[in-house]
């Protein structure tokens, strides 16, 4: 089992829908997790940190369940430029916060946003 | 402007001629870190560095060196390149002790070995 699993996808869907990442994590120590937005051969940028509570930040909802070790992606009222692929990226942490510095990607869900 | 710069941009080069990738951050980060992004695959990570002369390997070292010398260099050395390096290379970097900082990457390094 990888240690981080996403739906590839492709989602392909009309401006102004909502539309819902998932992602499974297998590593059950203490994480922190990161979702990034990646454009054809760009580099990765972060979209949002996921924290316990969830969060959001304007049309972007993230959500953390450690329970069912899943994190989870909402982009509401899609645009066209939101057409990428998103990664989530799990981190492990010690219990002070500090990281040991092992970072790994899912293999990223592609979103097309049409017209 | 806060970034990390990588060199080159693109590569090209011949089977077994030593290479150096350049990676260069002026946050003062403590941590980076180095992947390849190949297709299928995702991204993987290759080695980082939590601090000055502190390193360590990640998923995929082999054939693979680096150092670091100083806070904001953290250089990527091929010995011996093959073809089964030819990928798409990131470097990253961060602040340690801050849980959610997450990572500002480099615009990547595209290597052909022939």
């Amino acid at each position: 089992r990888k240690e981080v699993e996403q739906d590839p996808g492709p989602f392909n869907v009309p401006e102004g829908a909502t539309v819902a990442f998932n992602c499974t994590y297998s590593n059950s120590a203490s994480q922190s997790f990161f979702w990034y937005r990646q454009d054809c051969r760009k580099e990765p940028k972060l979209l949002m940190s996921v924290y316990s509570s969830g969060n959001e930040d304007g049309r972007f909802t993230a959500q953390l369940n450690r329970a069912s070790q899943y994190i989870s992606l909402l982009i509401r009222d899609s645009k066209l430029s939101d057409s990428a692929t998103y990664l989530c990226v799990v981190n492990r942490v010690g219990a002070g916060g500090t990281s040991y510095g092992k970072l790994t990607f899912g293999q990223g869900t592609i979103l097309t946003v049409h017209p | 402007e806060a970034q990390v710069t990588q060199n080159p941009r693109y590569l090209i080069t011949v089977t077994g001629k030593k290479l150096t990738v350049t990676c260069s951050q002026n946050m003062n980060h403590e941590y980076m870190s180095w992947y390849r992004q190949d297709p299928g695959l995702g991204l993987r990570q290759i080695y980082y560095s939590m601090n000055v002369e502190v390193t360590d390997k990640g998923d995929v070292p082999e054939g693979y060196k680096v150092s670091r010398k100083e806070k904001r260099n953290f250089p990527l050395i091929l010995e011996s390149p093959s073809p089964n390096q030819t990928s798409l290379y990131f470097c990253a970097s961060s602040l340690l002790g801050m849980r959610n900082y997450g990572y500002t990457f480099g615009s990547g390094t595209r290597l052909t070995v022939v």
